[in-house]
């Protein structure tokens, strides 16, 4: 079965640019998004289609998927942003998540 | 503005059943798959049923098939799944989930989510 693979935490300083990947076979071959999951919240569809940003999604937050990896990069982080994030694709139909990335703002 | 809310989630034995509905507004219910996901007690997310506009195509995470049943009411604006067989490792916070797309492919992204209701599965 498909894989998505992340880092299970990273740090980043206050103001400073935040890279989370995910990777998979070939998943650039695919669309990727991305969610955000504060403690004891719901999650929040950030990215989709790769690139796109919903309404209302903070212009910091960036994707971009190519090879085998899809990247969520936070520009000028804030501490709002510490939480979950996770991928996710579709693969012969069905949903794959990343086993998600915790984000902390040190 | 869109909601969705999640009721019906509870404690049960293994093997019981329980039926949980999400209870929706703000939108054209009939024009948007629905999703159910799943998140374990400090785990990552893992979808388990998706249903189509109509209902007429229903897909399912092979640890679900034969267990669980995801069906909707477009008259009353309502999603349910119906589980059955409940297992210790089914115990989660299920979350309801609106595609983003109206009259999508369902094989996009969930742009609005319920709260979530907690589903424990132990004797």
């Amino acid at each position: 079965s498909y894989e998505l693979t992340q880092a299970p935490s990273i740090s980043v300083s206050p103001g400073q640019t935040a890279s989370i990947t995910c990777s998979g076979a070939n998943l650039g071959e695919k669309f990727a998004s991305w969610y955000q999951q504060q403690p004891g919240q719901s999650p929040l569809l950030i990215i989709y289609q790769d690139t796109k940003r919903p309404s209302g999604i903070p212009e910091r937050f960036s994707g971009s998927n190519s090879g085998n990896t899809a990247t969520l990069t936070i520009s000028g982080t804030q501490a709002m942003d510490e939480a979950d994030y996770y991928c996710q694709t579709w693969d012969s139909g069905t949903v794959v998540f990343g086993g998600g990335t915790k984000l902390a703002v040190l | 503005e869109v909601q969705l809310v999640e009721s019906g989630g509870g404690l049960v034995q293994p093997g019981g059943s329980l039926r949980l509905s999400c209870a929706t507004s703000g939108f054209t219910f009939s024009a948007f798959w629905l999703t159910w996901v799943r998140q374990a007690p400090g785990k990552g997310l893992e979808w388990v049923a998706n249903i189509k506009t109509d209902g007429s195509e229903k897909y399912y995470v092979d640890s679900v098939k034969g267990r669980f049943t995801i069906s909707r009411d477009n008259a009353k604006n309502s999603l349910y799944l119906q589980m059955n067989s409940l297992r210790a490792e089914d115990t989660a916070v299920y979350y309801c989930a609106r595609d983003r797309e109206y009259y999508g492919s369902g094989r996009d992204s969930w742009s609005n989510w319920g709260q979530g209701t907690a589903v424990t599965v132990s004797s």
